[in-house]
């Protein structure tokens, strides 16, 4: 079972308001991303990091942050939230280094945010 | 260009019968790994099975097997005597050697399954 855990599970938050997602993993995992999917589509990748005090922006424009303070701990806020920021956000780990195309990433249960 | 490919936005299958859940990709990269995954509605994803692009036989756990074919850069996944709990979303996904090693996701096949 992977240990990777998200928090809140759900959050509906009114327009306007600064919100921070948590995910953290006890895996030692070098590698973390988040990932924003829309119901029933596909994954998009919006953040990256590679360690600690590294981070980068996905394939996917997003006007959330991230930070990278902790190995274990990879947050996402969103400093002004939108309804166009409605949506699941999953947060993954996985290991880097040699054999990393055969690594799995394992992922958290998302958090449903929802923006009214 | 998409690197990961479904064409099948739904499937349906009865109960106890075998599914094949199709998924092309686009690499040039000589070392990748491909991966299949299940998200069932609660929102999870669940890693079923991956293959290596230099694994010379198809991988297989449990009930779930890839049916790996390089030449046509195929990665289908099959699912044996499928269950009702099989009924989900399922991504194929795909690491490259080079580059950032990100895991990227096809659009999904949403599976249901039939009693």
């Amino acid at each position: 079972e992977a240990d990777i855990y998200q928090t809140p599970r759900y959050l509906v938050i009114g327009t306007g308001k600064k919100i921070t997602l948590e995910c953290s993993q006890t895996m030692g995992h070098d590698k973390m991303y988040w990932y924003q999917q829309d119901p029933g589509m596909e994954l998009h990748l919006i953040h990256y990091s590679y360690g600690v005090n590294s981070t980068e922006k996905g394939d996917l424009s997003s006007e959330s942050t991230v930070s990278r303070i902790r190995t274990e701990h990879f947050p996402l806020t969103l400093e002004s939230a939108r309804p166009s920021h409605t949506s699941q956000y999953l947060c993954a780990s996985s290991r880097s280094g040699q054999g990393v195309v055969i690594t799995e990433a394992f992922f958290g249960q998302g958090t449903r945010l929802t923006v009214v | 260009a998409q690197k990961i490919t479904q064409t099948q936005p739904g499937m349906f299958v009865q109960e106890k019968e075998a599914v094949t859940l199709d998924c092309t990709y686009d690499t040039s990269d000589p070392s990748y790994g491909l991966f299949w995954y299940k998200q069932p509605s609660s929102g999870e994803m669940i890693f079923l099975i991956y293959q290596g692009s230099y694994d010379q036989q198809n991988a297989t756990e449990g009930r779930y097997s890839l049916n790996f074919q390089k030449a046509r850069k195929s990665a289908n996944l099959v699912i044996s005597a499928s269950q009702l709990g099989d009924s989900a979303m399922y991504f194929c996904a795909m690491r490259e050697q080079t580059g950032a090693n990100n895991l990227f996701f096809g659009t999904g096949t949403r599976l249901t399954v039939i009693p």
